[in-house]
């Protein structure tokens, strides 16, 4: 267990509303990331944040925000959500300073835009 | 442009048997290159990782083999049990702090 929650693991909504979701770890680690998950595309990067305040663009970041105002937390937004955006999404955690391949991701977050 | 290609999205394998995935890449940057196994409703865990100084690692059965100049690497399961269906991801890393992952493969291992 790395620490991480995801909030909420459920949600459905409807297109063209605001959905935050958000990723809480106890570790302190500095690297923190988000991913969807969709059906023969595997693990897709969205963001991911190097640090408080820091972020950087992934795979596939258009239509997605992110924040970070302190190390324990990383906040994934969709600003208006779209049907293309129902997925599940994982966050993960780096446990090192080196980019050594591994990661800890979280339970996931499902979220369905009707 | 999917960095890193995947094969075969699905596989179904005795109980016993040798499971085999594939991947490849296009970025000689990378210099990481793990494999992930995710159960269902579960997030993606870390199985096994080489760099490209190794052509193999083996750790009990699960063996990565590495071709550095075909730029492939492939995952092989021995004596697979009903326990190892999972999807397998294979990954790469390297140059930045990015991890690119493969598309992924269902494995079913039949009693």
């Amino acid at each position: 267990d790395a620490g991480i929650t995801q909030s909420p693991r459920h949600k459905v909504t409807e297109t063209g509303t605001p959905v935050t979701l958000r990723c809480h770890q106890t570790e302190n680690h500095r690297y923190m990331y988000w991913y969807r998950q969709d059906p023969g595309h595997g693990l897709r990067l969205i963001h991911y944040s190097y640090g408080v305040k820091d972020t950087d663009k992934g795979e596939v970041s258009d239509g997605y925000s992110v924040s970070r105002s302190k190390t324990e937390d990383f906040l994934l937004t969709l600003e208006s959500a779209t049907s293309s955006q129902t997925s599940v999404y994982f966050c993960a955690i780096r446990p090192g300073l080196a980019n050594t391949g591994e990661l800890f991701f979280g339970e996931g977050s499902r979220l369905t835009v009707l | 442009q999917q960095q890193v290609k995947q094969s075969p999205q699905s596989l179904i394998v005795q109980k016993g048997g040798i499971s085999i995935i594939n991947c490849a890449y296009e970025n000689t940057a990378f210099d990481y290159f793990p494999w992930y196994q995710q159960f269902p409703g579960k997030g993606p865990a870390l199985l096994i990782a080489i760099r490209p100084d190794v052509s193999e690692k083996k750790e009990g059965r699960f063996t990565i083999s590495f071709n550095k100049s075909a730029k492939q690497f492939s995952l092989h399961i021995m004596d697979s049990q009903p326990g190892d269906s999972a999807t397998y991801f294979c990954a790469a890393s390297g140059g930045t702090d990015k991890l690119i992952f493969g598309t992924g493969t269902r494995l079913q291992v039949f009693p």
